[in-house]
């Protein structure tokens, strides 16, 4: 089983709609996790971030964290055409020593918004 | 303010010959990483580093090694290119990742 689970898609919805993007963990010991954007043909783009369980809003984005359910949500309302790229989830630990800090990534999912 | 700076952006190798990706940041961070990303398979770890003269492996290390002598470089290094080692490469620093624009590498 991988550590951290994603959803490829590809995932197609037509402009306004609310996106759903999800992750699920295996390991207890993540603390920090972070969404990030890729464009076609780009380096990955830090999105959000949130630290242990919650909800974080910056805009039309939303991140949450089940901890408990070892589960997270990245959700996009009024979604737009410039939305279109791969959104990879990503999970750090706070176990200190050198594996503070190493990122684990989902495999990311393509989402396309048609006008 | 430049980032990450990788270079070059793009390589094709013939198999067996060697080669340096060169990563630069300029946030003096401490944390810098080399990552592979393969067509629908995520962002693999190769290696990373907590700070100058200190690195350690990832999930993928074979065929590569790293030298980290100053904060601002993190070099990753290719011996004996194979074709298993065609993929993008990408360097990040910092604890949140921030990412360069790739390397795409062929080995043929």
């Amino acid at each position: 089983q991988k550590e951290v689970e994603q959803d490829p898609g590809p995932l197609s919805v037509p402009e306004g709609a609310i996106v759903s993007l999800n992750c699920t963990y295996s390991n207890s010991a993540f603390q920090y996790f972070m969404w990030y954007r890729q464009y076609s043909r780009k380096g990955p783009e830090l999105l959000m971030y949130t630290y242990s369980s919650g909800n974080k809003e910056d805009g039309r984005f939303t991140a949450q964290v089940d901890k408990s359910s070892k589960y997270i949500s990245l959700f996009i309302r009024d979604s737009q055409p410039s939305d279109s790229a791969t959104y990879l989830c990503a999970m750090s630990s706070n176990a200190g020593g050198t594996s503070y800090g190493k990122l684990t990534f989902g495999q990311g999912t393509i989402l396309t918004v048609h006008p | 303010n430049a980032g990450v700076t990788q270079t070059p952006k793009f390589r094709i190798l013939k198999i067996g010959q060697s080669m340096t990706l060169q990563c630069t940041q300029d946030m003096n961070h401490n944390y810098m990483y080399w990552y592979r990303q393969d067509p629908g398979m995520g962002l693999k770890l190769i290696y990373y580093s907590v700070g100058a003269g200190i690195t350690d492996k990832g999930e993928v290390p074979n065929g590569y090694n790293v030298s980290r002598s100053t904060t601002e470089d993190f070099p990753l290094r290719l011996e004996l290119a194979a074709p298993s080692q065609t993929s993008v490469y990408f360097c990040a620093s910092g604890k949140l990742a921030f990412f360069g624009q790739g390397t795409r590498l062929t080995v043929v």
